[in-house]
Protein backbone atom coordinates (compact mmCIF):
# COMPACT_ATOMS: atom_id res chain seq x y z
CA UNK A 1 0.00 0.00 0.00
CA UNK A 2 1.12 3.37 -0.81
CA UNK A 3 0.56 6.83 0.93
CA UNK A 4 1.84 10.40 1.24
CA UNK A 5 2.13 12.48 4.36
CA UNK A 6 2.22 16.41 3.22
CA UNK A 7 4.35 17.80 6.40
CA UNK A 8 2.37 21.15 6.12
CA UNK A 9 -0.88 21.89 6.10
CA UNK A 10 -0.66 25.65 5.79
CA UNK A 11 2.61 27.84 4.43
CA UNK A 12 2.13 31.84 4.95
CA UNK A 13 4.94 33.34 2.92
CA UNK A 14 5.39 37.01 1.47
CA UNK A 15 5.87 37.76 -2.48
CA UNK A 16 8.90 37.09 -3.66
CA UNK A 17 10.25 35.38 -1.29
CA UNK A 18 11.17 31.45 -1.77
CA UNK A 19 8.63 28.68 -1.05
CA UNK A 20 9.07 25.03 0.01
CA UNK A 21 6.20 22.38 0.28
CA UNK A 22 7.62 18.87 1.95
CA UNK A 23 5.66 15.47 0.71
CA UNK A 24 7.22 12.33 2.21
CA UNK A 25 5.48 8.80 0.71
CA UNK A 26 5.64 5.47 1.51
CA UNK A 27 5.37 2.41 -0.91
CA UNK A 28 7.10 -0.85 -0.99
CA UNK A 29 7.14 -0.88 -4.63
CA UNK A 30 8.00 2.00 -7.17
CA UNK A 31 5.92 4.34 -7.61
CA UNK A 32 5.53 7.67 -9.72
CA UNK A 33 4.80 10.93 -7.87
CA UNK A 34 2.94 13.67 -8.74
CA UNK A 35 2.46 17.58 -7.48
CA UNK A 36 -0.95 18.89 -8.17
CA UNK A 37 -2.19 22.72 -7.41
CA UNK A 38 -6.00 23.45 -7.05
CA UNK A 39 -7.44 27.17 -7.41
CA UNK A 40 -10.80 27.89 -5.35
CA UNK A 41 -13.58 26.32 -7.22
CA UNK A 42 -11.61 24.79 -9.63
CA UNK A 43 -10.24 20.89 -10.59
CA UNK A 44 -6.93 19.78 -10.04
CA UNK A 45 -3.66 20.97 -12.46
CA UNK A 46 -0.74 19.04 -13.04
CA UNK A 47 2.26 20.92 -11.81
CA UNK A 48 5.15 18.29 -12.70
CA UNK A 49 5.63 14.94 -12.01
CA UNK A 50 8.17 12.02 -12.01
CA UNK A 51 8.58 8.78 -13.65
CA UNK A 52 12.02 7.91 -13.79
CA UNK A 53 15.47 9.47 -14.62
CA UNK A 54 16.73 12.79 -13.45
CA UNK A 55 15.60 13.00 -9.57
CA UNK A 56 14.90 17.45 -11.04
CA UNK A 57 11.62 17.53 -12.06
CA UNK A 58 11.03 21.56 -13.60
CA UNK A 59 7.50 21.83 -13.73
CA UNK A 60 4.82 24.40 -14.81
CA UNK A 61 5.39 28.49 -13.40
CA UNK A 62 8.24 28.06 -12.23
CA UNK A 63 8.09 25.41 -9.90
CA UNK A 64 10.44 22.48 -8.89
CA UNK A 65 10.38 18.96 -7.25
CA UNK A 66 13.58 16.53 -6.17
CA UNK A 67 12.93 12.90 -5.66
CA UNK A 68 15.10 11.16 -2.88
CA UNK A 69 14.32 7.73 -2.73
CA UNK A 70 16.93 7.43 0.49
CA UNK A 71 14.32 9.73 2.50
CA UNK A 72 11.69 9.00 0.46
CA UNK A 73 10.67 12.40 -0.05
CA UNK A 74 9.44 14.97 -3.01
CA UNK A 75 9.56 18.46 -1.87
CA UNK A 76 8.12 21.02 -4.24
CA UNK A 77 10.02 24.32 -4.54
CA UNK A 78 9.44 27.67 -6.01
CA UNK A 79 12.74 30.33 -6.06
CA UNK A 80 10.30 33.64 -5.98
CA UNK A 81 6.74 33.19 -5.72
CA UNK A 82 3.78 35.34 -6.63
CA UNK A 83 0.62 36.63 -5.06
CA UNK A 84 -1.07 34.35 -7.81
CA UNK A 85 0.30 31.38 -6.47
CA UNK A 86 -1.68 31.36 -3.81
CA UNK A 87 -3.63 27.78 -3.90
CA UNK A 88 -3.75 24.37 -2.50
CA UNK A 89 -1.35 21.88 -3.28
CA UNK A 90 -1.69 18.55 -3.09
CA UNK A 91 1.21 15.63 -3.56
CA UNK A 92 0.56 12.08 -5.09
CA UNK A 93 1.37 8.65 -6.05
CA UNK A 94 0.61 6.07 -8.08
CA UNK A 95 2.10 2.50 -8.83
CA UNK A 96 2.82 2.08 -12.15
CA UNK A 97 -0.04 -0.42 -13.70
CA UNK A 98 -2.48 0.72 -15.88
CA UNK A 99 -5.96 1.73 -14.00
CA UNK A 100 -3.76 2.63 -10.50
CA UNK A 101 -5.41 5.23 -8.27
CA UNK A 102 -3.97 8.60 -7.21
CA UNK A 103 -3.07 8.41 -3.41
CA UNK A 104 -2.79 12.10 -2.74
CA UNK A 105 -2.23 13.74 0.51
CA UNK A 106 -3.62 16.22 2.50
CA UNK A 107 -3.03 19.16 1.09
CA UNK A 108 -0.76 22.16 1.38
CA UNK A 109 -2.04 25.80 1.66
CA UNK A 110 -0.05 28.15 -0.08
CA UNK A 111 -0.63 31.48 1.08
CA UNK A 112 1.36 34.43 -0.48
CA UNK A 113 1.01 38.08 0.55
CA UNK A 114 2.65 41.23 -0.60
CA UNK B 1 -8.77 20.80 -27.38
CA UNK B 2 -11.69 21.36 -24.74
CA UNK B 3 -10.59 20.03 -21.26
CA UNK B 4 -12.94 17.66 -18.99
CA UNK B 5 -16.52 18.85 -18.41
CA UNK B 6 -18.52 17.87 -15.51
CA UNK B 7 -22.22 18.20 -15.13
CA UNK B 8 -24.29 19.57 -13.16
CA UNK B 9 -21.47 22.02 -11.55
CA UNK B 10 -23.92 21.97 -8.37
CA UNK B 11 -26.59 19.95 -7.15
CA UNK B 12 -28.43 20.14 -3.71
CA UNK B 13 -30.15 17.12 -2.58
CA UNK B 14 -32.11 15.37 0.18
CA UNK B 15 -31.19 12.25 2.51
CA UNK B 16 -32.36 9.32 0.61
CA UNK B 17 -32.25 10.56 -2.96
CA UNK B 18 -29.61 9.31 -5.79
CA UNK B 19 -27.87 11.31 -8.12
CA UNK B 20 -26.27 10.70 -11.13
CA UNK B 21 -23.62 12.96 -12.21
CA UNK B 22 -21.87 13.01 -15.74
CA UNK B 23 -18.30 13.34 -16.84
CA UNK B 24 -17.51 14.40 -20.68
CA UNK B 25 -13.34 13.06 -21.16
CA UNK B 26 -11.03 14.84 -23.31
CA UNK B 27 -11.36 14.00 -26.72
CA UNK B 28 -9.27 10.87 -27.68
CA UNK B 29 -9.15 10.26 -23.60
CA UNK B 30 -10.26 6.29 -22.61
CA UNK B 31 -9.74 6.01 -19.10
CA UNK B 32 -11.76 8.12 -16.81
CA UNK B 33 -10.96 7.72 -12.99
CA UNK B 34 -13.44 9.14 -10.36
CA UNK B 35 -12.28 11.31 -7.16
CA UNK B 36 -14.61 12.67 -3.85
CA UNK B 37 -12.98 15.38 -1.93
CA UNK B 38 -14.06 16.68 1.58
CA UNK B 39 -12.41 18.60 4.20
CA UNK B 40 -12.06 15.99 6.45
CA UNK B 41 -11.14 12.62 4.32
CA UNK B 42 -9.54 14.87 1.19
CA UNK B 43 -8.92 13.58 -2.18
CA UNK B 44 -10.32 9.51 -2.19
CA UNK B 45 -10.56 7.31 -4.80
CA UNK B 46 -13.63 6.19 -6.48
CA UNK B 47 -13.02 3.98 -9.20
CA UNK B 48 -11.54 4.25 -12.89
CA UNK B 49 -13.10 3.36 -16.24
CA UNK B 50 -11.31 2.10 -19.19
CA UNK B 51 -13.30 0.70 -22.27
CA UNK B 52 -16.80 0.74 -20.63
CA UNK B 53 -15.05 -1.62 -18.19
CA UNK B 54 -14.36 -0.29 -14.44
CA UNK B 55 -10.51 -1.75 -14.08
CA UNK B 56 -9.90 -0.31 -10.31
CA UNK B 57 -12.05 0.35 -7.33
CA UNK B 58 -11.46 2.27 -3.85
CA UNK B 59 -12.87 1.82 -0.91
CA UNK B 60 -16.50 3.00 -0.82
CA UNK B 61 -19.63 1.48 -0.33
CA UNK B 62 -21.50 0.00 -2.90
CA UNK B 63 -24.04 2.58 -3.02
CA UNK B 64 -21.64 4.46 -5.57
CA UNK B 65 -21.23 3.03 -8.59
CA UNK B 66 -20.45 3.96 -12.19
CA UNK B 67 -20.22 3.04 -15.69
CA UNK B 68 -18.51 4.45 -18.92
CA UNK B 69 -19.70 4.67 -22.50
CA UNK B 70 -18.39 3.79 -26.06
CA UNK B 71 -17.54 7.22 -26.48
CA UNK B 72 -15.84 6.93 -23.35
CA UNK B 73 -18.14 9.57 -21.32
CA UNK B 74 -18.85 8.29 -17.71
CA UNK B 75 -21.62 8.78 -15.28
CA UNK B 76 -21.01 8.13 -11.52
CA UNK B 77 -24.33 7.54 -9.18
CA UNK B 78 -24.69 7.71 -5.69
CA UNK B 79 -27.88 5.90 -4.45
CA UNK B 80 -29.54 6.40 -1.01
CA UNK B 81 -27.48 9.64 -0.14
CA UNK B 82 -26.47 10.30 3.35
CA UNK B 83 -25.71 13.49 4.75
CA UNK B 84 -21.61 12.63 4.56
CA UNK B 85 -21.81 12.44 0.74
CA UNK B 86 -21.55 16.13 0.80
CA UNK B 87 -18.23 16.67 -1.30
CA UNK B 88 -17.07 17.59 -3.78
CA UNK B 89 -16.61 14.94 -7.03
CA UNK B 90 -13.99 15.57 -9.64
CA UNK B 91 -12.98 13.17 -12.31
CA UNK B 92 -10.06 12.84 -14.51
CA UNK B 93 -9.42 11.65 -17.53
CA UNK B 94 -6.44 10.10 -19.19
CA UNK B 95 -4.58 8.77 -22.71
CA UNK B 96 -4.31 5.10 -21.18
CA UNK B 97 -2.30 4.30 -24.40
CA UNK B 98 0.99 2.88 -22.47
CA UNK B 99 -0.86 0.09 -20.63
CA UNK B 100 0.98 1.82 -17.61
CA UNK B 101 0.09 4.52 -14.99
CA UNK B 102 2.46 7.29 -16.69
CA UNK B 103 -0.33 8.98 -18.86
CA UNK B 104 -1.17 12.31 -17.17
CA UNK B 105 -4.53 12.67 -15.35
CA UNK B 106 -6.30 15.75 -16.40
CA UNK B 107 -9.07 16.96 -14.16
CA UNK B 108 -12.73 18.42 -14.54
CA UNK B 109 -13.45 21.50 -12.18
CA UNK B 110 -15.79 19.20 -10.15
CA UNK B 111 -19.37 18.58 -9.59
CA UNK B 112 -20.32 20.20 -5.64
CA UNK B 113 -22.89 17.85 -4.47
CA UNK B 114 -24.69 19.42 -1.05
CA UNK B 115 -27.01 16.73 0.97
CA UNK B 116 -29.50 18.22 2.88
Amino acid sequence: AQSVTQLDSQVPVFEEAPVELRCNYSSSVSVYLFWYVQYPNQGLQLLLKYLSGSTLVKGINGFEAEFNKSQTSFHLRKPSVHISDTAEYFCAVSGNQAGTALIFGKGTTLSVSS
Amino acid sequence: KAGVTQTPRYLIKTRGQQVTLSCSPISGHRSVSWYQQTPGQGLQFLFEYFSETQRNKGNFPGRFSGRQFSNSRSEMNVSTLELGDSALYLCASSLAISGTSTDTQYFGPGTRLTVL
